[in-house]
């Protein structure tokens, strides 16, 4: 069975300030991986996903997350925030052939202060 | 384009009465189903999914149960509510094609009192 770790429940960072929301997964098969995104009283927004081939996946709003094998990590990355960006952040995990069920982490809070 | 709804919005509801909350996706044709159900600090915990009309799929037991009686709509039910039973419930959809994807509704806010 997998799981997800994401060992920072909050994230306090100024704006226009770089952040890294960090993802740990186990599994022992392949895996696809997954950044949501949730706003206040809102459901669960796809941000980025790797599946294959590249390890560097980017979101249309200048996120990024990087697949690495060896560390099992698949950490956010922002290089310049925005007030706009506060909201909580979910890693999850499935894997291949699994039905589409995912593993989700307990989230991050992202508070961007200005 | 596809799209999901739920309903209600938001819920007061004393303990021990029943529940039903209602899910209905658009655009799209024999999704799999999920329900889960959020709780502060917790992230998101599976409850039930469905890879077709009634075929329901119980990741964790509970006073809680689901239902697809048609195909694009995925119902959660109790009989008796409890104090614990309090949170935000979430639906969501995947294609067969999707490799894992989700695509979320925009949730429906419990209160048991």
């Amino acid at each position: 069975a997998q799981s997800v770790t994401q060992l920072d429940s909050q994230v306090p960072v100024f704006e226009e300030a770089p952040v890294e929301l960090r993802c740990n997964y186990s599994s022992s098969v392949s895996v696809y991986l997954f950044w949501y995104v949730q706003y206040p009283n809102q459901g669960l927004q796809l941000l980025l996903k790797y599946l294959s081939g590249s390890t560097l996946v980017e979101s249309i709003n200048g996120f990024e997350a990087e697949f690495n094998k060896s560390q099992t990590s698949f950490h956010l990355r922002k290089p310049s925030v925005h007030i706009s960006d506060t909201a909580e952040y979910f890693c999850a995990v499935t894997y291949t052939g699994g039905g589409n069920k995912l593993t989700f982490g307990t989230g991050t809070q992202l508070k961007v202060e200005l | 384009s596809q799209t999901i709804h739920q309903w209600p919005a938001t819920l007061v509801q004393p303990v021990g009465s029943p529940l039903s909350l209602e899910c209905t996706v658009e655009g799209t044709s024999n999704p799999n189903l999920y329900w889960y159900r959020q709780a502060a600090g917790r992230g998101l915990q599976l409850l039930f999914y469905s890879v077709g009309i009634g075929q329901i799929s119980s990741e964790v037991p509970q006073n809680l149960s689901a239902s697809r009686p048609q195909d694009r709509q995925f119902i959660l039910s109790s009989k008796k509510l409890l104090l614990s039973d309090s949170g935000f419930y979430l639906c969501a959809w995947s294609g067969a094609a999707d490799e894992g994807t989700q695509y979320f509704g925009p949730g429906t806010r419990l209160l048991v009192l």
